[in-house]
Order: structure tokens, then sequence, then C-alpha cells
């Protein structure tokens, strides 16, 4: 069974304090990796896709990376409006069956 | 329409009722998906419709949980006989090419509240 697991559960920064997200994930077959994020009462907003190991993906101060066995979402930089949960999800090739993993909650302080 | 377009965006039932939540996806998104997501949780996949036809349903958790799509476009997820456990929000996304590019677009969600 696929299975998606993000750290950490929460992360607090400070108004340009650079870090990373981790996405770890088991899956038979990886056919992409995607992110999202989800602002509260709302649902998750495509963020990036990736497809193979070595693929980066940027979009403002986001950037994605892929590896065989894990994804990071690097933050430059981060701003209050930054502040959301990040969720991962994979495509193993199952019939259109995205699993995602539970989040990490960022909070931006000014 | 611009968006996914769910209602109700919230509904409260006592255990033992029927609930209806609809979904409109984007207009011409072949591809229609419903998620549900417990609270602190990450979204848990439902079911799968290609147009009209459910291709994946292997994620209803009981067969309480019905879903249908009839013409292709609107959607309907209904639970009978709801149970506390069912309490959680409902997410709908649509797409124009199935999850391969995993870009779904979602709709805000119908937060289902059972007492």
């Amino acid at each position: 069974e696929d299975q998606v697991t993000q750290s950490p559960e929460a992360l607090r920064l400070q108004e340009g304090e650079s870090s990373s997200l981790n996405c770890s994930y088991t899956v038979s077959g990886l056919r992409g990796l995607f992110w999202y994020r989800q602002d509260p009462g709302k649902g998750p907003e495509f963020l990036f896709t990736l497809y193979s190991a070595g693929e980066e993906k940027e979009k403002e101060r986001l950037k994605a990376t892929l590896t065989k066995k894990e994804s990071f979402l690097h933050i430059t930089a981060p701003k209050p409006e930054d502040s959301a949960t990040y969720l991962c999800a994979v495509d193993s090739g199952g019939y259109q069956k995205v699993t995602f993993g539970t989040g990490t909650k960022l909070q931006v302080i000014p | 329409g611009a968006g996914v377009s769910q209602s109700p965006r919230y509904k409260v039932a006592k255990r033992g009722q029927d609930v209806a939540l609809r979904c409109d996806p984007i207009s011409g998104h072949v591809s229609l998906f419903w998620y549900q997501q417990a609270l602190g949780q990450g979204p848990e996949f439902l079911t799968y419709f290609q147009n009209e036809a459910q291709l994946d349903k292997s994620g209803l958790p009981s067969d309480r949980f019905f879903a249908e799509r009839p013409e292709g476009s609107v959607s309907t997820l209904k639970i009978q006989r709801t149970q506390q456990e069912d309490s959680a929000v409902y997410l709908c996304a649509s797409s124009l090419e199935g999850a391969r590019s995993g870009e779904l677009f979602f709709g805000e969600g119908s937060r289902l509240t059972v007492l």
C-alpha cells in the first residue's frame, strides 16, 4: 500500500527565515509527486508536479525537489501570507487514486 | 463556473439521517473525484468518475456511501444512515485529464457534522 509521510507536522518560522518541509514516500511505482497548499476552510490548491528524481520546480518563494525516496519543499525568505498547510501526494498508477500525506502546518510570524 | 462548487458548505445531521452532498465541477472537466478529510488529516480518496462512469469506488468506507454522476457533470455523494464517524469535510475535485498531472481543482468542501 502506498504511504506518504510528511514532517514536521507543524513548523513556525520568523518572516524571512528559510526552511524545508519533507515528504517521504513508499510506492510500488511513482508516476507523479504533487504538492498542494491548503488554507483553513478551503480546498487544496495545486502547486507542483514532479515526475522523476532530480527534477525541480519553482514558484515565487517555493522550490520543490524530488529524489527516489523523498521530496522537499524549500521555502526561501517566507512571508506571513505563506502560512498554510502544505500537502504532499503521490500517484502510483492506481486508477487515478492520488494518496495524500497528513500535511505540514506552516506558520510564518511577522 | 469559474471553479468547483460544492453544496451545502455545512451540514448538521442527526445520527441515522441520510445526507446528499452536491458537486458542480469545472465545465468540460472529464474527471471528478471525491475525497474525505478528517480534522488534522490529509484528504483520503473515496471515488473517481470519468464522465458518467464510476471507475474506482475502492475508497468508499461502507455500503452506506454512494456516489453518482448520471450525466457526466454534476455529482452527488449520498450517505445513508449517518454515523458519528462520518463527520468530516467532503472534498470534490475535477480535472481535464485525470490525476496524472496532479493538477486537481478542489472545491471548498462540505463540512458534515453528525450528532
